[in-house]
């Protein structure tokens, strides 16, 4: 079982649609990640969350430390969206302050 | 700084034969990780270094792969004998320890095994 667990694998969405991300976690974490990979690009960082909701523009991350559960949204979806949005959690350090990663969903949004 | 670099970008290399990829951390952050990603699919912790200390080793690490960080800065990932299955992108990306600390990848080595 992985430790990060994240749905759904592949999304497609028309242009304007909201678009939420799911995430589950089974360890222990100090903070929760959000990051983003173009195709044949590096991983930037989204968002850190250790609690509650955080906005950038379009981008809306939440997290229920209590249900270890975190979601990513977006509004008004448009084509340049379209990436692999990745979960990463991180231990704390009296637990390993390991980076645990989801295998990311793939979204596309068609015009 | 310019933040995490690799080196190469891409590495196409024969069955067998032996590669070496080198990261470059931020400059003041004491960790950095090595990962592998394949097609669709998130990246799979390799290994990663604290200063100059391999701290874990994944299982998916075969005796084929070797990491050193000697002075606690730039790294290496050497594949001996590479087979296809290890076709793959292999991100490097580097840290400070800490509680809410952020990691930083670099743009990451394809590689290719023909």
């Amino acid at each position: 079982k992985n430790e990060v667990e994240q749905s759904p694998q592949n999304l497609t969405a028309q242009e304007g649609e909201f678009i939420t991300i799911n995430c589950s976690y089974s360890v222990g974490i100090s903070a929760l990640h959000w990051l983003q990979q173009h195709p044949g690009g590096g991983i930037v960082s989204l968002f850190m969350l250790s609690s509650g909701k955080k906005k950038h523009g379009r981008l809306i991350a939440t997290i229920n430390i209590q249900e270890k559960h975190s979601s990513l949204h977006i509004t008004a979806s448009h084509p340049r969206d379209s990436a692999v949005y990745i979960c990463a959690v991180l231990q704390p350090p009296n637990t390993g302050n390991q980076f645990y990663f989801g295998t990311g969903t793939s979204l596309t949004v068609i015009p | 700084d310019t933040g995490v670099s690799q080196d190469p970008r891409h590495k196409i290399t024969k069955r067998g034969q032996n590669v070496t990829f080198r990261c470059d951390p931020i400059s003041e952050h004491n960790r950095l990780y090595w990962y592998r990603q394949t097609l669709g699919q998130g990246p799979e912790f390799l290994t990663y270094f604290q200063n100059e200390a391999q701290l874990e080793k994944s299982r998916l690490l075969s005796n084929r792969f070797s990491a050193e960080r000697p002075k606690g800065s730039f790294s290496t990932l050497e594949i001996q004998r590479t087979e296809q299955g290890d076709s793959a992108m292999y991100l490097c990306a580097s840290s400070l320890a800490g509680r809410y600390t952020e990691a930083f990848f670099g743009q990451g080595t394809r590689l290719t095994v023909v």
